[in-house]
């Protein structure tokens, strides 16, 4: 049984430029939850799909946004990137929205982006 | 407001011992707790998963406990082993959030040979 697939693995981006990153969820499963990783902050929530809708967002600027596909594949982007965004982005999937009672997470092994 | 916190931030013990790892929460309204491993610039994996309504989850070496009315669990690891270094999170799903899981900031493990 595949995975939590993130692609790319690694990003070098400039500043001022935008990045799409993607993410599949493990068959079947039709949540996708993003989240930032800094060492400072640790993870932040950025948003959660489920059936192509967004259902949570956490506090994070308009720069950032995504969206998820008939497919439950999902994809964020970062626009006018800035040094503060390099961070490993990682994507979360779930059988049912927000973890649910009976089911936890299953994570990717994330993207490493870092903006010079 | 839910606040996952783990202690300490770094551990280091040597090969064989048994030891425990800390994470507690301040709402005890959550669903359930799950315990995660991350090794140095790789994603998270899944270790252990509490739903709100057992106490406690084994697999092989390891064992979670939850007590919700204290705000407390642990990860308690049997018969360390090198390659149980890395760093190791817990994660509250909380229903009052809208970002429903909300997570420590870990401990990083060093298992010494």
């Amino acid at each position: 049984k595949a995975g939590v697939t993130q692609t790319p693995r690694y990003l070098i981006k400039t500043r001022g430029q935008q990045v799409t990153l993607s993410c599949s969820p493990i068959s079947g499963h039709r949540s996708v939850s993003w989240y930032q990783q800094t060492p400072g902050q640790g993870l932040q929530f950025l948003f959660e799909y489920f059936s192509e809708t967004q259902r949570n967002k956490g506090n994070f600027p308009g720069r950032f946004s995504g969206r998820q596909f008939s497919n439950s594949r999902s994809e964020m982007n970062v626009s006018t990137l800035e040094l503060g965004d390099s961070a490993l982005y990682l994507c979360a999937s779930s059988l049912v929205p927000s973890g649910s009672f009976d089911y936890g997470y299953t994570f990717g092994s994330g993207t490493r982006l870092t903006v010079v | 407001k839910q606040e996952v916190t783990q202690i300490p931030a770094a551990l280091s013990v040597p090969e064989g011992e048994n030891l425990v790892l800390n994470c507690s929460f301040t709402d005890s309204a959550i669903y359930n707790l799950q315990w995660f491993r991350q090794d140095p610039g790789k994603g998270l994996t899944s270790l252990l998963l509490i739903q709100s309504s057992q106490r406690e989850q084994t697999s092989g070496r390891l064992n979670a406990s939850l007590d919700k009315s204290s705000g407390r669990s642990t990860l308690y690891i049997a018969a360390s082993q090198p390659g149980d270094s890395a760093t190791y999170l817990c994660a509250a799903g909380d229903m009052n959030r809208d970002d429903k899981i909300i997570f420590g900031k870990g401990t990083r493990l060093h298992i010494l040979p």
